[in-house]
């Protein structure tokens, strides 16, 4: 079944303490993005990558690192969380080509909360 | 920066009755446009997609795209309590550094009354 996972689904945690949400996709996407969603502002891009070892800033990076040294895993690393980073996140791929009907797949998402 | 718009909502219709929810978008270089359905804490899934101008249906759903007036619109017929979600709308470019981003709306709440 084709699927973007991410985990843990849902965290807990202290403000400081790293942590990293995983995501990992089989479908063979070139393009995987972050996402985070509060109430009021909608979907915003965190990060993106068009492929392995090429990533970008979205439009609310700061706070955030990614990697991707493997094409199908995209993790999503808060060195130092803080409450304002408490916020619902999705992963998404995407294959990356010209055809105009590519769609996002989404992940089940990561409920994160900062105390 | 691309900016889509949509009205937030709540837009109530009756059971039975035409949904008809609307979106602009800023970047006249976008080629695809998405809509989504968001049930509440969950992740999006996709609907309709279309980008050429004019009208695209499926099932109860129907797709609008008017790229002079930078519209997209979803209507939905008879529609169900099951309905009952929040509609994103997503505009993407073509595949290429920074236009490829998929840029939503803050979505409109639809809610369908029995």
């Amino acid at each position: 079944e084709a699927q973007v996972t991410q985990n843990p689904r849902y965290l807990i945690t202290v403000t400081g303490k790293k942590l990293t949400v995983t995501c990992s996709q089989n479908m063979n996407h070139e393009y995987m993005s972050w996402y985070r969603q509060d109430p009021g502002l909608g979907l915003r891009q965190i990060y993106y990558s068009m492929n392995v070892e090429v990533t970008d800033k979205g439009d609310v990076p700061e706070g955030y690192k990614v990697s991707r040294k493997e094409k199908r895993n995209f993790p999503l690393i808060l060195e130092s969380p803080s409450p304002n980073q408490t916020s619902l996140y999705f992963c998404a791929s995407s294959p990356y080509r010209s055809r105009l009907d590519t769609e996002a797949f989404f992940g089940q998402g990561t409920r994160l909360t900062v105390v | 920066q691309k900016e889509v718009e949509q009205n937030s909502g709540p837009l109530s219709v009756p059971e039975g009755a035409i949904a008809s929810l609307n979106c602009t978008y800023s970047d006249r270089g976008s080629q695809s446009f998405f809509w989504y359905r968001q049930y509440s804490g969950k992740s999006p899934e996709l609907i309709m997609f279309i980008y050429s101008n004019g009208d695209k249906e499926d099932g109860r759903f129907t797709a609008q795209l008017n790229k002079a007036s930078q519209y997209v619109s979803l209507l939905i017929r008879d529609s169900q309590p099951s309905d009952s979600a929040t509609y994103l709308c997503a505009v993407r470019g073509l595949p290429g550094a920074g236009s490829y981003q998929l840029t939503f709306g803050k979505g409109t709440k639809l809610s369908v009354i029995p």
